[in-house]
């Protein structure tokens, strides 16, 4: 299994709901990400986990929570969010902090708040 | 400044034409990533670079750590190839994207 599968890949929420992203990867990668990405730009780190343990955390909203259950798992938890934070949300995994071994991105969730 | 540098932001190629996309960069780094991008989609990485030129299929990306430049070249453009490059270097601590280059092949 080479892939990282994020699920939904289409999430509609409203501003007081509460969703959670997951992404999930089965290649051993003990570093994982997530990062947003508006239209027609390039993807802005949120979020960096090391060996399960959260390493970076980008200055983001306490809106945006994320989670990593085990080396395989990671989620990020969303409630009361705000309708510019309607982006791509794309999950990356590495085998090295970083991506100093290789980096594999998912497919994304397009997630719209309205 | 950006940390990485890509040209040219929008590109438009005739099918079977050959393709140059290029990338600049001002910090030191352990490898650089080409990535792409189809509308609306994840993101997939092509290559990751740390010294001279790799080649799968169509794609061929070459690296001068010397330079810090680096170039994606298309062979035998296809109408499938449309998407934006994205160009990415790891610095060991940081990951910097470039802003992509938009690419439309034409049949």
């Amino acid at each position: 299994d080479t892939e990282v599968t994020q699920t939904p890949k289409h999430l509609v929420m409203g501003m007081t709901n509460k969703k959670s992203l997951k992404c999930e990867q089965h290649m051993g990668h003990r570093a994982m990400y997530w990062y947003k990405q508006k239209a027609k730009k390039p993807p802005e780190l949120m979020f960096v986990y090391s060996y399960e343990k959260l390493s970076i955390n980008e200055s983001v909203p306490s809106r945006f929570s994320p989670e990593c259950p085990n080396s395989s798992l990671l989620n990020l938890h969303l409630h009361a969010l705000q309708p510019e934070d309607s982006a791509l949300y794309l999950c990356a995994s590495s085998q090295g902090r970083q991506g100093s071994y290789g980096y594999t991105f998912g497919s994304g969730t397009r997630l719209t708040v309205v | 400044k950006n940390e990485v540098e890509q040209s040219p932001q929008n590109l438009t190629a005739q099918e079977g034409e050959f393709i140059t996309i290029n990338c600049s960069y001002s910090v030191g780094i352990s490898a650089l990533h080409w990535l792409q991008q189809h509308p609306g989609g994840g993101i997939v990485s092509l290559f990751m670079l740390s010294s001279g030129k790799k080649k799968h299929g169509r794609l061929i990306a070459t690296i001068n750590i010397q330079e810090k430049h680096s170039s994606l070249h298309i062979t035998a453009s296809h109408p499938r190839d449309s998407a934006v490059y994205i160009c990415a270097v790891n610095t060991g601590n940081q990951f910097y994207f470039g802003t992509g280059t938009s690419l439309t092949v034409i049949p």
